[in-house]
This record gives C-alpha cells, sequence and structure tokens, in this order.
C-alpha cells in the first residue's frame, strides 16, 4: 500500500541554524505533498505545501523541494527560531493524505 | 475565518460501549476525513467521505467504524464497541478539493477508553 518514510525522527538544532527534513513516498502517481506542524496538544496545520508540476517552493524561512523521479521531498526551514519548535509531518496521497511518522524538531536556545 | 469543529473535545467511556463523535466541515467544502492519533504517534488515515458515501477506507476502520452525514452539516464517526485501544485523539478534516486542496483539520476529540 501506500507509504511515506520520514526522517530524521527528532531532530535539534541550534537557534538561527536551518533544519531539514526528509520524506520519500512510493506511490509514484502522487501529485501532491504537503507539510504539516503540530504544536503540543493542537491540530495539525499546513504549513507549505508542493505540486509536482513544480520542484521547489518557498515562502518565507520555510521551503519545499521535490524531486519526482526519486520520489522524495524535503522540508527546509532558515533561520530557526524557538516558535519553529513542534513536530513536523510530511504527507502525500492526493485523495487521502498519508502521514509520515514526524519529526519532532527542538530548537535550541 | 471558518473552521472545521468537532465535538466533544473530550470523552471518557467504558470499554464495550458505543461512542459518536461530532464534526462540523467548513461548509463548502465536500471531501470529509476522519484521522486518528495515538499519543505521541503519527496521524493515521480512517475514512474518507465524498457525495454522501465512503470513498476509502484504511485497514484501522473495520467494522467497529461508520461514518455518516445526518444532515447537510454533521458528519459523524461512531465507534459501536470500544476497545482499549481506541483510545486516541480523533481528527475531522475537510477540504473543498479531492487532490491538490489544502486539508483542514479540526481541534480533535480526545477519546479515553478505560
Amino acid at each position: 500500500g501506500e507509504n511515506v518514510e520520514q526522517h530524521p525522527s527528532t531532530l535539534s538544532v541550534q537557534e538561527g541554524d536551518s533544519a531539514v527534513i526528509k520524506c520519500t513516498y512510493s506511490d509514484s502517481a502522487s501529485n501532491y505533498f504537503p507539510w504539516y506542524k503540530q504544536e503540543l496538544g493542537k491540530r495539525p496545520q499546513l504549513i507549505i505545501d508542493i505540486r509536482s508540476n513544480v520542484g521547489e517552493k518557498k515562502d518565507q524561512r520555510i521551503a519545499v523541494t521535490l524531486n519526482k523521479t526519486a520520489k522524495h521531498f524535503s522540508l527546509h526551514i532558515t533561520e530557526t527560531q524557538p516558535e519553529d519548535s513542534a513536530v513536523y509531518f510530511c504527507a502525500s496521497k492526493d485523495d487521502k493524505i498519508i502521514f509520515g511518522k514526524g519529526t519532532r524538531l527542538h530548537i535550541l536556545p | 475565518e471558518p473552521e472545521v469543529t468537532q465535538t466533544p473535545s473530550h470523552q471518557v467511556t467504558q470499554m464495550g460501549q458505543e461512542v459518536i463523535l461530532r464534526c462540523v466541515p467548513i461548509s463548502n467544502h465536500l471531501y470529509f476525513y476522519w484521522y486518528r492519533q495515538i499519543l505521541g504517534q503519527k496521524v493515521e488515515f480512517l475514512v474518507s467521505f465524498y457525495n454522501n458515501e465512503i470513498s476509502e477506507k484504511s485497514e484501522i476502520f473495520d467494522d467497529q467504524f461508520s461514518v455518516e452525514r445526518p444532515d447537510g452539516s454533521n458528519f459523524t464517526l461512531k465507534i459501536r464497541s470500544t476497545k482499549l485501544e481506541d483510545s486516541a485523539m480523533y481528527f475531522c478534516a475537510s477540504r473543498i478539493l479531492a487532490d491538490t486542496g489544502e486539508l483542514f483539520f479540526g481541534e480533535g476529540s480526545r477519546l479515553t477508553v478505560l
């Protein structure tokens, strides 16, 4: 069945440094790749998404890159801030969103 | 800003009891979903619903689960005979489009089965 692999499971970076989270997917028919941020006790919220007709998308400090040939996509957060600390989930599949296992990001002071 | 609303926010029930979780999707959305998140784990797809019928369901969504859209606004998830392992946060979500539209989540209903 469909599968989304995400790594690392935890990531600690110094405030101001960059963080990169990577995901691979199995269904080559997938065309939509969102990233969700979930703060403790809260609902997942979309932070950025990319469609298969582009290779990169950027929104201020957040960017996502997509390699359809290799079936992987990555989230890049630059100039990290304390409020970036959360669990980040990648997802794929179009009609039903399948989530990766999540990456717990810690921003160290 | 319109949002998905869910009730109750927290329900405690005895094993074997029936539970109904309620959701009101965003009014102009056409596709509805239930997801489950066991504490500390990933968000797991349960079921998707469109045009008054299930469009897809996961292996988790067995005969103990059912969904219904009883009127034009509510979307419910029923668990017929709860088990301890059903304890989780249940998120309802909706979107306008099936394939590339943003998925909007409700705040979740925490189910605790004793």
